[in-house]
């Protein structure tokens, strides 16, 4: 098993539509949990931290359930600006290591 | 704000040559990382260096690859003998000290490397 894992996509969606990926990963003892976005040929930038009481910013949603390693990541009311890679990235419990999911990725269209 | 550069932005290199990728940390930050991200497929962890050692490594970044802070703010990485797989974008990234580990680390633009 991947340690993180998402479906690639690609998700096309119309604009103002709503959108919702998901993510997997098989180490139990990985205590943090974060959204990346990763615009094409760029780095990635954090979206935002995932917690367990489940967090929202803006447009963006994000839930953690830790007994079934699962993350996801909603989009509400989409723009074309949300077109991107957006990467599930899980942290084993050091400072020295994040492991990246291999991104889905997201096309807005009008 | 703050950003953390990285040069060259593109290299090509023939198979077997001596790579050195630089990355300027954000100043105060102490903990750094060098990702790599082959075309196509997902980030990968290489190193990460704390207090001027080596703190973690992955089975990618062996014998052929090392880093260095070699005059307290530029981190290098260098490849020694450059393989036709080395070809990829590698990503320096920083940490900010005193926030816990949040996870927001700043990544630099890259520098893509080409082996002919």
């Amino acid at each position: 098993r991947k340690e993180v894992e998402q479906d690639p996509g690609p998700f096309n969606v119309p604009e103002g539509a709503t959108v919702a990926f998901n993510c997997t990963y098989s180490n139990s003892a990985s205590q943090s949990f974060f959204w990346y976005r990763q615009d094409c040929r760029k780095e990635p930038k954090l979206l935002m931290s995932v917690y367990s009481s489940g967090n929202e910013d803006g447009r963006f949603t994000a839930q953690l359930n830790r007994a079934s390693q699962y993350i996801s990541l909603l989009i509400r009311d989409s723009k074309l600006s949300d077109s991107a890679t957006y990467l599930c990235v899980v942290n084993t419990g050091t400072a020295s290591k994040l492991t990246f999911g291999t991104g889905t990725r997201l096309q807005v269209t009008l | 704000e703050p950003e953390v550069t990285q040069t060259p932005s593109h290299q090509v290199t023939q198979m077997g040559q001596e790579v050195i990728l630089r990355c300027v940390p954000i100043s105060n930050h102490l903990y750094f990382y060098w990702y790599r991200q082959i075309l196509g497929q997902k980030v990968e962890f290489l190193v990460s260096f704390y207090n001027n050692e080596i703190s973690e490594k992955s089975e990618i970044f062996d014998d052929q690859f090392s880093v260095e802070r070699p005059d307290g703010s530029n981190f290098t990485l260098k490849i020694r003998s450059t393989k036709l797989e080395d070809s990829a974008m590698y990503f320096c990234a920083t940490l900010s000290p005193g926030q816990g580990y949040t996870g927001e680390l700043f990544f630099g633009e890259g520098s893509r490397l080409t082996v002919l």
